[in-house]
């Protein structure tokens, strides 16, 4: 199975809002409604902040926000911030194995 | 507190074997489908194993499997992971990963143990 979609790189200015996408296929995004999202500063563990497409988990904040439309996963932070400079990993449940994407970079201007 | 911590890891030679340990706190791993996930240096997440909660069932990514052995002591409250045929491909942090309703999220994250591969 190949790995997810994501672009390499975003950026933005503090305030403002970014979206990361994720594109897989019809045989996990687009089948499953088991997508998750990953914040992973330099050096450190991955951390869950979105599951199901839409979840956060208990102390995530409501800045971070998710999304899925047909094979398309989207992971939304409003409000930039300079500590949410992290890599972001999607993910998606098939019934046999877990995909990532390649990650995004995100960088806080 | 809920913790994983994984140790065992360390510079090996191209060809040999390793194996991993994970260390729980905080819950049982019997409740719980628990993972591995490696990232190599510079790289992205790879998920490479599971195992289910009984540990009577478990699978591998197509990139490891035959050679991968996933396992678990639920009385230790401790996941292992066995790796054979080592290659510099192989080098990476190795993480486990506590799943959230089996495989649909990894909620709970090790602070990860580095292999390398290397002759």
């Amino acid at each position: 199975q190949s790995a997810l979609t994501q672009p390499a790189s975003v950026s933005g200015s503090p305030g403002q809002s970014i979206t990361i996408s994720c594109t897989g296929t019809s045989s996990d995004i687009g089948h499953f409604n088991y997508v998750s999202w990953y914040q992973q500063h330099p050096g450190k563990a991955p951390e869950l902040i979105i599951y199901e497409v839409s979840n956060r988990p208990s102390g995530i904040s409501n800045r971070f926000s998710g999304s899925k439309s047909d094979n398309t996963a989207s992971l939304t932070i409003s409000g930039l911030r300079a500590e949410d400079e992290a890599d972001y990993y999607c993910s998606s449940y098939t019934y046999t194995a877990t995909l990532f994407g390649g990650g995004t970079k995100l960088t806080v201007l | 507190e809920v913790q994983l911590v994984e140790s065992g890891g360390g510079l090996f030679q191209p060809g040999g074997s390793l194996r991993l340990s994970c260390a729980a706190s905080g819950f049982s791993i019997s409740n719980y489908w628990m993972h591995w996930v490696r990232q190599g240096p510079g790289k992205g997440l790879e998920w490479v194993s599971f195992s289910q909660s009984d540990g009577n069932s478990a699978n591998h990514a197509d990139s490891v499997k035959g050679r991968l052995t996933i396992s678990r002591d639920n009385a230790k409250n401790t996941l292992y992971l066995q790796v054979d045929s080592l290659s510099p491909e192989d080098t990476a942090v190795y993480y486990c990963a506590r799943g959230y309703r089996g495989m649909r999220a990894f909620d709970v994250w090790g602070q990860g143990t580095k292999v390398t591969v290397s002759s």
